[in-house]
């Protein structure tokens, strides 16, 4: 299927423990992006990468670690889980731009609903 | 801190009326700008982006620009109970322009 793929779409994890969620994006899109989600709070960024082994943090990395071997998939990684990162994660990608202008739309996957106990 | 404010809401309309959203920012130097929908539960859809001053239409819906005033709004015409979801504001960040600046959205109510 084209487009952007999450999994999984839901995940109850307990505190401390490693969960990795995974995007792909079929669209050979440059950029990737991983959001959080929270009532109050909007859409925060976490990561986001310009090209296969580019990556950079966001607004709230802390405890979050991604890597992208592969310009396809980006995977995001809660390396010791804390009920602060029960929330909605979403990824997101967009083609590369000459500069300002038309190519800066996000395209969004349909999110992965993250509790933490 | 670059931000992009937008009123929360909610805001309820009669369904067949206009429903106006606005937004504001603060990055003067930002040149793409953008209204996302979410549905509960769901993830945001792009419905209009504008990048030049003035008004840029797309079915029943209207984004208007105002750079000097650092403002873009959403008409949204004939509004449905389709139409009831948040609406999400997003400007390009103009330091960084991998990145975009989020409003925390409008929950709009169209009522039948």
């Amino acid at each position: 299927d084209a487009g952007i793929t999450q999994s999984p779409r839901y995940k109850i994890t307990e505190t401390g423990r490693q969960v990795t969620l995974m995007c792909h994006q079929t669209w050979s899109h440059s950029y990737m992006f991983w959001y959080r989600q929270d009532l109050g709070h909007g859409l925060r960024l976490i990561y986001y990468s310009a090209a296969a082994d580019i990556t950079d943090k966001g607004e709230v990395p802390d405890g979050y670690v991604v890597s992208r071997s592969k310009t396809e998939n980006f995977p995001l990684t809660l390396e010791s889980a804390t009920r602060s990162q029960t929330s909605v994660y979403f990824c997101a990608s967009r083609e590369t731009s000459g500069g300002l202008g038309a190519f800066d739309e996000q395209f969004f996957g349909p999110g992965t609903r993250l509790t933490v106990l | 801190q670059k931000e992009v404010e937008q009123n929360s809401g909610p805001l309820s309309v009669p369904e067949g009326a206009i429903a106006s959203l606005n937004c504001t920012y603060s990055d003067r130097g930002s040149q793409s700008f953008f209204w996302y929908r979410q549905y509960s539960g769901k993830s945001p859809e792009l419905i209009m982006s504008i990048y030049s001053n003035g008004d840029k239409e797309d079915g029943r819906f209207t984004a208007q620009l105002n750079k000097a005033s650092q403002y873009v709004s959403l008409l949204i015409r004939d509004s449905q109970p389709s139409d009831s979801a948040t609406y999400l504001c997003a400007v390009n960040d103009a330091g960084n322009n991998r990145k975009l600046i989020w409003g925390l959205g409008t929950s709009l109510a169209v009522n039948p």
